[in-house]
């Protein structure tokens, strides 16, 4: 059971926007930065945003990143059909990292 | 172009041992953390441990702790997770991450990954 909680699935069309949330307390996401990760099949893992908001070079701006108290949200809009795989929010608690439990976002 | 390559996974018995290697080259490696995470079969992202820069520090979590040991060799840019006591729960694909720090910490570079298989 992660500290951090997150939707199990999301799913919508192309060319729609979806949201991921990611919940967690006072002592992790509340008082931390939270970053995000797309996990494609068969592929490493990807850093998508970090610091809340930032994206690293390379990530278009399709996706963002917000938070607010002890959550924090993934968007992408523009939806495709390669956006489909397993996004992961994290975040830090005293000096131990943190994932959530991991969300699968399926595009029909 | 920064590369991370993992070495040493395979399948072994449950109450074996096993060692975990990493490759790191195309950045400084003495200049960052560096971080162990786990995948299970059909489950989510775990993070197990890190080590700072220099060593001196470690964190391991509670999953893990006591029975696997993070090392780093910066003079062959290298990374290590020996493993002990293993049990059919630590069957996983092993990541080695390169950690960075901005305002926070976040996980900029993976590897492919290499698979553990815990089973008699």
């Amino acid at each position: 059971q992660s500290v951090l909680t997150q939707p199990p699935s999301v799913s919508a069309t192309p060319g729609q926007k979806v949201a991921i949330s990611c919940s967690g307390g006072s002592s992790n996401i509340g008082n931390n930065y939270v970053s995000w990760y797309q996990h494609l099949p068969g592929t490493a893992p990807k850093l998508l945003i970090y610091d809340n908001n930032k994206r690293p070079s390379g990530i278009p701006d399709r996706f963002s990143g917000s938070k607010s108290g002890t959550s924090a949200t993934l968007a992408i809009t523009g939806l495709q059909t390669g956006d489909e795989g397993d996004y992961y929010c994290g975040t830090w608690d005293s000096s131990l990292r943190l994932f959530g439990g991991g969300t699968k976002l399926t595009v029909l | 172009q920064v590369q991370l390559v993992e070495s040493g996974g395979g399948l072994v018995q449950p109450g074996g041992s096993l060692r975990l290697s990493c490759a790191a080259s195309g950045f400084t490696f003495i200049d960052y953390y560096m971080t162990w995470i786990r995948q299970a079969p059909g489950k989510g992202l775990e993070w197990i441990s890190y080590i700072t820069s220099s060593g001196t520090t470690i964190f391991y979590a509670d999953s893990v702790k006591g029975r696997f040991t993070i090392s780093r060799d910066n003079s062959k840019n290298s990374l290590f997770l020996e493993m002990d006591s293993l049990s059919a729960e630590d069957t996983a694909v092993y990541y080695c991450v390169r950690e960075t720090y901005s305002d926070g910490y976040s996980f900029d570079y993976w590897g492919q990954g290499t698979l553990v298989t815990v089973s008699s």
